[in-house]
């Protein structure tokens, strides 16, 4: 089934903490699986991407853990800042097929000071 | 630059009218895409375009129609507006169909009264 299940709906960390978001999936053709975020009132922004080739992708902040067995994939915000309060979007999409991306409900992150 | 263009920004429909949403990409991408957002789905995806052929449509009503007239030109008619077709409308482009990234672009808020 083509449905990516993101959690949690919202989540509130301090300041320095790691926030954790994640994701499930169930349609074994996807092999790439990005992550999105929005602030409020703009539009959505790729921020982070993973192939199942790995089973983690660093940028920074923000690494995504991936266990395909399992077809679960997590994003990581280490040292949460004030200014990364926003909506995450995960997605996930096969290069075959001409599919569309499909995308998680989003979870809604505040990082309190 | 805006690499996407939409247009309008914002509008205000009357149930039973009819509107035409503009989006022109700018990237060189070959696929074009177009999704809504609400609050009771977030990133609904309504159709994806490659090469000016419609690849995919989940958008249950014949209502909305996209219409490519160009390679980097993706519009969206709707007719006979309904209150819940009350959105932000977001166009995005991604290089090829799959395990591409999208680029979004700044939507059109669509209320309608």
């Amino acid at each position: 089934q083509q449905q990516v299940r993101q959690s949690p709906q919202s989540l509130t960390v301090w300041e320095g903490e790691t926030a954790i978001l994640n994701c499930s999936y169930e349609d074994s053709t996807f092999d790439y699986f990005p992550w999105y975020h929005q602030f409020p009132g703009e539009s959505p922004a790729l921020l982070i991407a993973i192939r199942p080739v790995s089973n983690k992708k660093e940028d920074g902040r923000f690494t995504i853990f991936f266990n395909k067995r399992e077809k679960k994939f997590s994003l990581h915000i280490a040292d949460s800042q004030p200014g990364d309060s926003a909506t995450y979007f995960c997605a996930a999409s096969a290069q075959t097929g001409g599919y569309k991306v499909v995308f998680g409900s989003g979870t809604r992150l505040l990082v309190s000071p | 630059d805006p690499k996407i263009i939409q247009k309008p920004k914002y509008l205000v429909a009357v149930t039973g009218s009819e509107k035409i949403l503009i989006c022109e990409q700018y990237l060189g991408h070959n696929a074009m895409y177009w999704y809504r957002q609400s609050a009771k789905k977030p990133l609904e995806f309504m159709f994806s375009y490659s090469y000016q052929k419609l690849m995919d449509n989940q958008t249950a009503s014949s209502r909305f129609q996209p219409q490519s007239s160009k390679k980097n030109h993706l519009d969206l008619q709707i007719t006979a507006l309904k209150p819940d077709d009350s959105a932000t409308y977001f166009c995005a482009s991604s290089q090829d169909q799959g395990g591409s990234d999208y680029t979004f672009g700044s939507g059109t808020r669509l209320l309608v009264i």
